[in-house]
């Protein structure tokens, strides 16, 4: 069974990066695609951004240039990095294995972990 | 970006009661549209994808329906265990984007 599970800080400061690591049990990262998606308070969910079983990316143009998704193969882990957060950047988020192919659904959900930023 | 719209924000029902909540896209998107419902403290779980396909393990009263801009979720005679929250979400083009939420609450 394919499981997700997202660590990192759950604070960090505004002006600095945000960094979470997905870890996948069960299933191949260089398989399908995988990607974030963050829920803000108030319920509104934003996909971020994916990468690919060959470790290609596309990422949401709301975030420009402050996002990066990378991974290690070896670990069965891929990374989210966001830079100059803003107290806009508080939210839970979360990891996910594409469809089977393609990035269109949503088929595997980690947990979710809550990150603040706040002085 | 597609927008989609999801309507009513909230919807109160009685556990046995029949249910449609509505998904509105900004544009046509064909078929591109998949259910979610997240349950408080929970991750989302799929529910249908492309607007009417079901999902091994999903119960049979969760349909879809729906092509072009408007899309529906039916829940038949809801249960307890329903009462949460449902998105919507495009596929058709990027970036992905979900709608707002619908919150199903006993009443």
């Amino acid at each position: 069974e394919v499981q997700l599970q997202e660590s990192g800080p759950g604070l960090v400061k505004p002006s600095q990066s945000l960094s979470l690591t997905c870890s996948v049990t069960g299933y191949s990262i260089t398989s399908n695609y995988w990607g974030w998606i963050r829920k803000f308070p108030g319920n509104k969910m934003e996909w971020m951004g994916y990468i690919s079983y060959s470790g290609s990316t596309s990422y949401n143009p709301s975030l420009k240039s402050r996002i990066s998704i990378t991974r290690d193969t070896s670990k069965n882990q891929f990374f989210l990095q966001l830079n100059s957060v803003t107290t806009e950047d508080t939210a839970t988020y979360y990891c996910a294995r594409c469809s089977y192919g393609s990035y269109d659904w949503f088929a595997y959900w980690g947990q979710g972990t809550l990150v603040t930023v706040s002085s | 970006d597609i927008v989609l719209t999801q309507s009513p924000a909230t919807l109160s029902v009685t556990p046995g009661e029949s249910v449609s909540l509505s998904c509105r896209a900004s544009q046509g998107i064909s078929t591109s549209i998949h259910w979610y419902q997240q349950k408080s403290n929970e991750s989302p779980r799929l529910l249908i994808k492309y607007a009417s396909q079901s999902i091994s393990g999903i119960p049979s009263r969760f349909s879809g329906s729906g092509s072009g801009t408007d899309f529906t979720l039916s829940i038949n005679r809801v249960e307890s265990e329903d009462f949460s929250v449902y998105y919507c979400q495009q596929s058709y083009s990027l970036p992905l984007t979900f709608g707002s939420g619908t919150k199903l609450e006993i009443k």
